[in-house]
């Protein structure tokens, strides 16, 4: 049973605009909260994560916006690159500490 | 700082065969995790060390898959038999402190 859903597989975005990427979740005991980035044939590499008790954590261009009342977050990436074409991974650790991944939305930014 | 190595980078087998991966953990890293990822799927957690003792393997087939850690450095996962389901990418991961996780370039599995 899927308890993290990313829900849209891509998402296609111009250089320079804002890349929005949202992600649900069923558990309401995760308590950290994570995006993973993805190039092809490589690892994921960690990229920024928010715990349960705030809502907002901010890195340079990436932001991470936590709605536990609908158990949903978001990274937004301002200002996009075509570096950052690749597939990222929501996740979400548990009471075990075990992360939960989704199934990734690959992201394209195009010049 | 060297990343996480693994080996070898691809295999092919036929089912039934046995096979072995192995991964060697960023230096200082007491944590060590297994995670496969089959096609358009994220990683699933399949083990996860602390230096050499086993903190979670719920979710490990333990009728086909082992994995150990001697000496709490390398560690190796093995499959024996390999199905086909079993086709995927396995990714070893290490991490001093959570939440920074540090992923190897995984080994393609693919079982005919």
């Amino acid at each position: 049973d899927q308890q993290v859903k990313q829900n849209s597989p891509s998402l296609s975005v111009q250089e320079g605009r804002i890349s929005i990427l949202n992600c649900d979740y069923t558990n309401s005991m995760f308590d950290y909260f994570l995006w993973y980035k993805k190039y092809p044939a490589e690892g994921p590499t960690f990229l920024i994560s928010i715990s349960s008790i705030k809502d907002k954590n901010e890195d340079g261009r990436f932001t991470v916006f936590l709605n536990k009342s609908a158990k949903h977050l978001s990274l937004h990436i301002v200002p996009s690159q075509p570096g950052d074409s690749a597939v990222y991974f929501c996740a979400a650790r548990d009471s075990g500490y075990a992360l939960n991944f989704g199934k990734g939305t690959s992201l394209l930014v195009t010049p | 700082e060297a990343g996480v190595a693994q080996s070898p980078r691809y295999k092919i087998i036929e089912k039934r065969q046995s096979v072995a991966f192995w991964c060697n953990p960023i230096s200082g890293h007491a944590t060590l995790y297994w995670y496969q990822q089959i096609l358009g799927q994220g990683p699933k957690l399949l083990i996860q060390f602390q230096n050499n003792g086993v903190v979670d393997d719920s979710q490990l087939p333990k009728d086909r898959f082992s994995a150990e850690r001697l000496k709490g450095v390398d560690s190796t996962l093995k499959i024996q038999p390999a199905k086909l389901e079993d086709s995927a990418v396995y990714l070893c991961a290490s991490s001093l402190d959570f939440p920074r996780k540090y992923f190897g370039p995984g080994t393609r599995l693919t079982v005919l």
